[in-house]
């Protein structure tokens, strides 16, 4: 079945410092989507990004389906980036319809 | 924009029990889906549906029941709940091919 696997599972870091997260994965893809969620809340869409890099402000998304790998850099990151963050994929082929989600990178940004 | 909502937010069960949860959208989207978050394990795909009437199982489906009556509501039943069992089920719904929108989640604990 698809795997999907994410990196770090967890970490920390100073606010101003900028945090890189990776979500690799063994098949191929329609779309990859990368997602927040805040400690008992639910999960807020970051990305849509089936291939190529897209920014939003201190985020930025790069997915580069040629490697299976989808990246999201946090730059200068702040207490309230504290979180999980977790990566989607739609496997093409008979897997349409059907995201299988990693197990999330938990963020703590301390002051 | 358009809203999920999920009822009940909290539910707390017995073993044994029957228990179903709700999920209205307002989006007009054609796909909806049930997942299951246990901690440490990401989410997982329980069932989704493309259309009204339409049931797909997912990977986790054992143990479970669906309904979509309607374009707009998604509900899930456990058929028989577990003792100790503490997940938390998020419904989502999306337009085939883009990004997923989430409920706020229901809290099971079985008692």
């Amino acid at each position: 079945g698809q795997q999907v696997q994410q990196s770090p599972a967890s970490l920390v870091l100073q606010e101003g410092e900028n945090a890189e997260l990776q979500c690799n994965f063994s098949t191929s893809l329609n779309s990859m989507q990368w997602f927040y969620q805040r400690p008992g809340g639910s999960l807020v869409s970051l990305f849509y990004n089936p291939s190529g890099t897209k920014h939003s402000g201190r985020l930025t998304s790069t997915t580069v389906i040629k490697e299976r790998r989808s990246s999201l850099h946090i730059s200068s990151s702040q207490t309230t980036d504290s979180g999980t963050y977790l990566c989607a994929l739609e496997g093409s082929g008979g897997s349409n319809y059907k995201l299988t989600f990693g197990k999330g990178t938990l963020l703590t940004v301390t002051p | 924009g358009g809203i999920i909502t999920q009822t009940p937010k909290f539910l707390i069960g017995q073993e044994g029990q029957k228990l179903t949860l709700k999920c209205q959208q307002n989006f007009n989207h054609d796909t909806m889906y049930w997942y299951r978050q246990d901690s440490g394990k990401g989410l997982r795909l329980i069932y989704y549906s493309i259309t009204e009437n339409d049931l797909q199982k997912g990977d986790l489906s054992e143990g479970y029941d669906a309904s979509r009556e309607k374009k707009s509501s998604f509900s899930l039943t456990v058929t028989s709940a577990q003792k100790n069992e503490m997940a938390v089920f998020l419904c989502a719904s999306s337009i085939k091919g883009n990004t997923l929108y989430f409920g706020a989640g229901t809290r099971l604990s079985v008692l």
